[in-house]
Protein backbone atom coordinates (compact mmCIF):
# COMPACT_ATOMS: atom_id res chain seq x y z
CA UNK A 1 0.00 0.00 0.00
CA UNK A 2 1.24 3.00 -0.73
CA UNK A 3 2.30 5.53 2.18
CA UNK A 4 1.40 9.36 2.38
CA UNK A 5 2.76 10.63 -0.63
CA UNK A 6 3.59 14.91 -1.14
CA UNK A 7 4.57 16.68 -3.67
CA UNK A 8 6.72 18.59 -5.56
CA UNK A 9 10.06 17.38 -2.72
CA UNK A 10 11.90 20.39 -2.97
CA UNK A 11 11.13 23.75 -4.19
CA UNK A 12 12.82 27.15 -4.14
CA UNK A 13 10.87 30.27 -4.28
CA UNK A 14 11.82 34.21 -4.56
CA UNK A 15 10.20 36.60 -1.45
CA UNK A 16 6.74 37.87 -2.14
CA UNK A 17 5.41 34.59 -4.56
CA UNK A 18 3.02 31.87 -3.45
CA UNK A 19 3.55 28.18 -3.38
CA UNK A 20 1.21 25.52 -3.59
CA UNK A 21 2.29 22.26 -1.73
CA UNK A 22 0.31 18.61 -2.24
CA UNK A 23 -0.70 15.74 -0.17
CA UNK A 24 -2.19 12.42 -0.64
CA UNK A 25 -2.91 10.38 2.53
CA UNK A 26 -3.01 6.91 3.03
CA UNK A 27 -6.05 5.01 1.33
CA UNK A 28 -8.82 5.21 4.11
CA UNK A 29 -7.04 7.76 5.90
CA UNK A 30 -9.50 10.82 6.43
CA UNK A 31 -7.70 12.88 8.56
CA UNK A 32 -4.96 15.20 6.60
CA UNK A 33 -2.65 17.42 9.32
CA UNK A 34 0.30 20.21 8.13
CA UNK A 35 3.16 20.57 9.90
CA UNK A 36 6.07 23.19 8.79
CA UNK A 37 9.84 22.19 10.65
CA UNK A 38 12.71 24.44 10.47
CA UNK A 39 15.95 22.75 11.81
CA UNK A 40 16.58 21.49 15.52
CA UNK A 41 12.68 22.29 16.33
CA UNK A 42 10.27 19.94 16.45
CA UNK A 43 7.20 19.52 13.53
CA UNK A 44 4.78 22.74 14.48
CA UNK A 45 1.28 22.62 13.95
CA UNK A 46 -0.49 24.46 11.06
CA UNK A 47 -3.85 22.73 10.01
CA UNK A 48 -6.25 19.62 10.62
CA UNK A 49 -8.48 18.28 8.29
CA UNK A 50 -10.50 15.65 9.24
CA UNK A 51 -13.72 14.40 6.74
CA UNK A 52 -13.07 17.51 4.49
CA UNK A 53 -13.78 20.25 7.59
CA UNK A 54 -10.93 22.41 9.44
CA UNK A 55 -10.54 20.70 12.72
CA UNK A 56 -7.69 22.84 13.20
CA UNK A 57 -5.40 25.85 13.11
CA UNK A 58 -1.81 26.88 14.96
CA UNK A 59 -0.61 30.01 14.90
CA UNK A 60 0.51 30.63 11.88
CA UNK A 61 -0.45 33.88 9.68
CA UNK A 62 -3.12 34.17 7.06
CA UNK A 63 -1.18 34.08 4.52
CA UNK A 64 -1.18 30.34 5.06
CA UNK A 65 -4.13 28.61 4.25
CA UNK A 66 -5.35 24.97 3.77
CA UNK A 67 -7.94 22.64 2.23
CA UNK A 68 -9.29 19.23 1.65
CA UNK A 69 -10.56 17.60 -1.29
CA UNK A 70 -13.26 14.93 -1.56
CA UNK A 71 -10.55 12.43 -2.18
CA UNK A 72 -9.10 13.32 1.12
CA UNK A 73 -6.29 14.68 -0.71
CA UNK A 74 -4.99 18.27 0.71
CA UNK A 75 -3.46 21.23 -0.90
CA UNK A 76 -1.46 24.07 1.61
CA UNK A 77 -0.95 27.03 0.11
CA UNK A 78 1.34 29.80 0.99
CA UNK A 79 1.37 33.58 0.02
CA UNK A 80 3.93 36.25 -0.17
CA UNK A 81 6.31 34.36 1.00
CA UNK A 82 9.11 35.21 3.35
CA UNK A 83 12.85 34.22 4.16
CA UNK A 84 11.33 32.99 7.41
CA UNK A 85 8.87 30.68 5.20
CA UNK A 86 12.10 28.33 4.66
CA UNK A 87 11.19 25.00 6.13
CA UNK A 88 10.69 21.33 5.52
CA UNK A 89 6.59 20.92 5.30
CA UNK A 90 5.80 17.68 6.75
CA UNK A 91 2.00 16.17 5.82
CA UNK A 92 0.54 13.66 8.03
CA UNK A 93 -2.36 11.23 7.87
CA UNK A 94 -4.32 9.06 10.27
CA UNK A 95 -7.63 7.29 10.58
CA UNK A 96 -8.86 9.11 13.40
CA UNK A 97 -7.21 12.28 14.84
CA UNK A 98 -8.38 12.05 18.27
CA UNK A 99 -6.21 8.57 18.81
CA UNK A 100 -4.06 7.15 15.76
CA UNK A 101 -0.86 8.00 14.88
CA UNK A 102 0.08 10.43 12.61
CA UNK A 103 1.93 8.85 9.36
CA UNK A 104 4.46 11.29 8.21
CA UNK A 105 4.73 12.04 4.01
CA UNK A 106 8.55 12.64 2.87
CA UNK A 107 8.12 16.31 3.08
CA UNK A 108 8.83 18.90 0.80
CA UNK A 109 11.70 21.23 1.20
CA UNK A 110 11.31 24.57 0.89
CA UNK A 111 13.61 27.06 0.05
CA UNK A 112 12.49 31.02 -0.02
CA UNK A 113 15.21 33.50 -1.28
CA UNK B 1 5.15 27.78 28.88
CA UNK B 2 5.75 24.96 26.01
CA UNK B 3 3.08 22.64 25.98
CA UNK B 4 5.63 19.57 25.05
CA UNK B 5 9.04 19.80 26.93
CA UNK B 6 11.69 17.68 26.22
CA UNK B 7 15.54 18.00 26.64
CA UNK B 8 17.18 18.44 23.27
CA UNK B 9 20.27 16.94 24.11
CA UNK B 10 22.40 15.57 22.48
CA UNK B 11 22.94 12.17 24.39
CA UNK B 12 26.44 10.63 23.37
CA UNK B 13 26.22 7.20 25.09
CA UNK B 14 28.44 4.32 23.94
CA UNK B 15 26.63 1.04 22.33
CA UNK B 16 25.30 -1.36 24.39
CA UNK B 17 24.23 1.39 26.71
CA UNK B 18 21.06 2.04 28.08
CA UNK B 19 19.64 5.65 27.87
CA UNK B 20 16.28 6.99 28.66
CA UNK B 21 14.51 9.88 27.75
CA UNK B 22 11.38 12.15 29.32
CA UNK B 23 8.78 14.46 27.54
CA UNK B 24 6.33 16.24 29.70
CA UNK B 25 2.91 17.63 28.61
CA UNK B 26 1.34 20.27 30.50
CA UNK B 27 -2.11 19.51 28.93
CA UNK B 28 -3.56 16.91 31.87
CA UNK B 29 -6.74 16.38 29.26
CA UNK B 30 -4.98 15.01 26.75
CA UNK B 31 -5.11 11.72 26.06
CA UNK B 32 -3.01 9.50 23.14
CA UNK B 33 0.44 9.82 23.42
CA UNK B 34 3.36 8.62 21.12
CA UNK B 35 7.16 8.49 20.17
CA UNK B 36 8.53 9.19 16.96
CA UNK B 37 12.11 8.39 15.86
CA UNK B 38 13.31 10.92 12.80
CA UNK B 39 16.59 10.73 11.21
CA UNK B 40 18.68 13.73 9.84
CA UNK B 41 16.63 15.22 7.09
CA UNK B 42 14.00 12.91 7.01
CA UNK B 43 10.79 12.72 8.20
CA UNK B 44 9.61 11.41 11.57
CA UNK B 45 8.08 7.44 11.88
CA UNK B 46 6.35 6.38 14.58
CA UNK B 47 8.47 4.44 17.13
CA UNK B 48 5.96 3.54 19.17
CA UNK B 49 2.40 4.43 20.93
CA UNK B 50 2.54 5.04 24.73
CA UNK B 51 -0.28 2.74 26.63
CA UNK B 52 -1.26 4.02 30.45
CA UNK B 53 0.00 0.54 31.56
CA UNK B 54 3.34 0.80 30.15
CA UNK B 55 4.63 -1.21 26.37
CA UNK B 56 7.60 -2.58 25.31
CA UNK B 57 8.55 -3.11 22.05
CA UNK B 58 11.82 -5.25 21.58
CA UNK B 59 14.66 -2.56 23.08
CA UNK B 60 12.43 -0.09 23.51
CA UNK B 61 9.67 0.67 26.81
CA UNK B 62 7.51 3.52 26.79
CA UNK B 63 5.76 4.55 29.99
CA UNK B 64 2.99 7.01 30.68
CA UNK B 65 2.82 9.20 34.12
CA UNK B 66 -0.48 10.73 34.17
CA UNK B 67 -0.33 12.19 37.94
CA UNK B 68 3.22 14.13 37.06
CA UNK B 69 2.07 14.67 33.02
CA UNK B 70 5.43 12.99 31.42
CA UNK B 71 6.03 10.30 29.41
CA UNK B 72 9.63 8.25 28.75
CA UNK B 73 11.38 6.09 26.45
CA UNK B 74 13.88 3.47 27.51
CA UNK B 75 16.07 2.15 25.33
CA UNK B 76 18.22 -0.88 26.18
CA UNK B 77 21.38 -2.24 24.47
CA UNK B 78 21.94 0.65 22.29
CA UNK B 79 22.86 0.56 18.99
CA UNK B 80 24.42 2.47 16.46
CA UNK B 81 21.68 2.80 14.44
CA UNK B 82 19.33 4.14 17.41
CA UNK B 83 21.56 7.20 16.47
CA UNK B 84 18.53 9.52 15.29
CA UNK B 85 15.92 12.61 17.32
CA UNK B 86 12.94 11.08 19.33
CA UNK B 87 10.37 13.27 19.30
CA UNK B 88 7.82 12.72 21.59
CA UNK B 89 3.91 14.01 20.31
CA UNK B 90 0.96 14.22 22.89
CA UNK B 91 -2.85 14.64 21.62
CA UNK B 92 -3.94 18.15 23.20
CA UNK B 93 -8.01 17.31 23.58
CA UNK B 94 -10.51 19.73 24.29
CA UNK B 95 -12.75 19.94 21.56
CA UNK B 96 -10.19 19.15 19.17
CA UNK B 97 -7.14 16.28 18.64
CA UNK B 98 -3.94 18.23 17.54
CA UNK B 99 -1.38 16.37 18.06
CA UNK B 100 1.47 18.65 19.53
CA UNK B 101 5.52 17.76 19.01
CA UNK B 102 8.05 18.21 21.32
CA UNK B 103 11.42 19.60 19.41
CA UNK B 104 13.01 16.48 19.93
CA UNK B 105 15.61 14.71 22.09
CA UNK B 106 19.00 13.74 19.63
CA UNK B 107 20.64 9.97 20.67
CA UNK B 108 24.08 9.76 19.33
CA UNK B 109 25.63 6.41 19.84
CA UNK B 110 29.35 5.55 19.06
CA UNK B 111 31.18 2.47 18.99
Amino acid sequence: DAGVTQSPTHLIKTRGQQVTLRCSPISGHKSVSWYQQVLGQGPQFIFQYYEKEERGRGNFPDRFSARQFPNYSSELNVNALLLGDSALYLCASSLDPRNSPLHFGNGTRLTVT
Amino acid sequence: RKEVEQDPGPFNVPEGATVAFNCTYSNSASQSFFWYRQDCRKEPKLLMSVYSSGNEDGRFTAQLNRASQYISLLIRDSKLSDSATYLCVVNESGGSYIPTFGRGTSLIVHP
